[in-house]
This record gives C-alpha cells, sequence and structure tokens, in this order.
C-alpha cells in the first residue's frame, strides 16, 4: 500500500522562529513530492515541490530537502509568521500514474505573535 | 483563467438519505478531475478520478460514486448516506499536460451525517 507518513501532527512556533514538518514515503517509485497548504475552510493549495533528482528547494521562506536514500522529505518555514498558521501536508505522486497524489496526515502549525 | 466551483459548500444529511455534491471547473478544456475526502484531522484520501467524459476510476471502495456526464462536471453521488461518509468533500483539476502534482483544489463542501 502506497504511504505518506507526515509528522508532527500539530506544531506551535513563535513568530521569527522555525517550522519543521517531516514526511517519510514507502513506495520509491514516487518521484514528485509537493507540499500543500490549506487554511481553515478552504481547500489545499500547492506551496512548493520538488523531484527526487533535488535535494534542496527553496522558494522564499520555505525550503524542502529532500533525502532520498531515506526515502524522507521535509518542510521548513524560516522566519514563520502569523499568517503562515495552516494545515500543511505533504504529498508524493508518480508522475505517469495521471497526477494521483498520495497524501500525508496533515500538521497544523500555529504561529504565536 | 481557470476557476473551480464547488457546492452545496454545506450540507447536513440524514443516515440514509442520497447525497449529490457537484463541482464544475471553467476556463479549460479535458481536465483530470479528482474527488478527495478529508476527514476531522486527518489527511486527504483520494476517492475518485476521471480522465474523461464518463470515464471514472475508483481508488476506495466504499459507498459513494462518481459521474461525469460533462467534460467539466464531476458528481460525488451516494444513495443512502452512512454516519461514516461525513467530511470535507474537495473536487480538484488538473490540466492534462499540467505539472505532475499540482492539483488545484475547490473550496470544498462539508458533509454531515447525522
Amino acid at each position: 500500500q502506497q504511504q505518506v507518513k507526515q509528522s508532527p501532527q500539530s506544531l506551535i512556533v513563535q513568530k521569527g522562529g522555525i517550522s519543521i514538518i517531516n514526511c517519510a514515503y514507502e513506495n520509491t517509485a514516487f518521484d514528485y513530492f509537493p507540499w500543500y497548504q490549506q487554511f481553515p475552510g478552504k481547500g489545499p493549495a500547492l506551496l512548493i515541490a520538488i523531484r527526487p533528482d533535488v535535494s534542496e528547494k527553496k522558494e522564499g521562506r520555505f525550503t524542502i530537502s529532500f533525502n532520498k536514500s531515506a526515502k524522507q522529505f521535509s518542510l521548513h518555514i524560516m522566519d514563520s509568521q502569523p499568517g503562515d498558521s495552516a494545515t500543511y501536508f505533504c504529498a508524493a505522486s508518480i508522475r505517469a500514474a495521471g497526477n494521483k497524489l498520495t497524501f500525508g496526515g496533515g500538521t497544523r502549525v500555529l504561529v504565536k505573535p | 483563467s481557470q476557476t473551480i466551483h464547488q457546492w452545496p459548500a454545506t450540507l447536513v444529511q440524514p443516515v440514509g438519505s442520497p447525497l449529490s455534491l457537484e463541482c464544475t471547473v471553467e476556463g479549460t478544456s479535458n481536465p483530470n478531475l479528482y474527488w478527495y475526502r478529508q476527514a476531522a484531522g486527518r489527511g486527504l484520501q483520494l476517492l475518485f478520478y476521471s480522465v474523461g467524459i464518463g470515464q471514472i476510476s475508483s481508488e476506495v471502495p466504499q459507498n459513494l460514486s462518481a459521474s461525469r456526464p460533462q467534460d467539466r462536471q464531476f458528481i460525488l453521488s451516494s444513495k443512502k448516506l452512512l454516519l461514516s461518509d461525513s467530511g470535507f468533500y474537495l473536487c480538484a483539476w488538473t490540466p492534462i499536460a499540467g505539472r505532475a502534482g499540482e492539483l488545484f483544489f475547490g473550496e470544498g463542501s462539508r458533509l454531515t451525517v447525522l
């Protein structure tokens, strides 16, 4: 069974701190790893994504680190802001299999001012 | 620009009643369409996806069904709702030639079965 395991389930960080969310996957056929951000009552929106031939990708304050041998990847939110408070989902897909994403369980991040 | 609409936004239904959630996409042709369910405090589970009119693939055996009567319309249905059907239902689309893993989600439909 394809699975993506995400931790922690929830996270509280002070404004300006670093939020770190970790994900682990089992299926080595996965070749695309996006992160989605979801605000309460809204649908998720793509935040950042990485392919397994890259070990790190940075977009603004958001960075994905990817460890292919360990089958793990993580999201770092630098200089966390109250507006970053949301639920974050990691996901994985096989590009040749029609964009069917397998999602992690989600991490609820609360950034305190 | 492309937009996706889902309705109703909120629904409270008794056990055993039927269900119909609708999703439409505007501004694109022949999208891939998806239905996901998000249980409270949990991740998103893929229920159905469709690559064309009348073409539906089910990912999880369950009490629900999906149909795609038109190119940009995707409907999630049930003949008799169960308590376990409660959740947040999300429709999503992606262009066939789009970037892998980039789904565009609707605003969701929150279903409570009592």
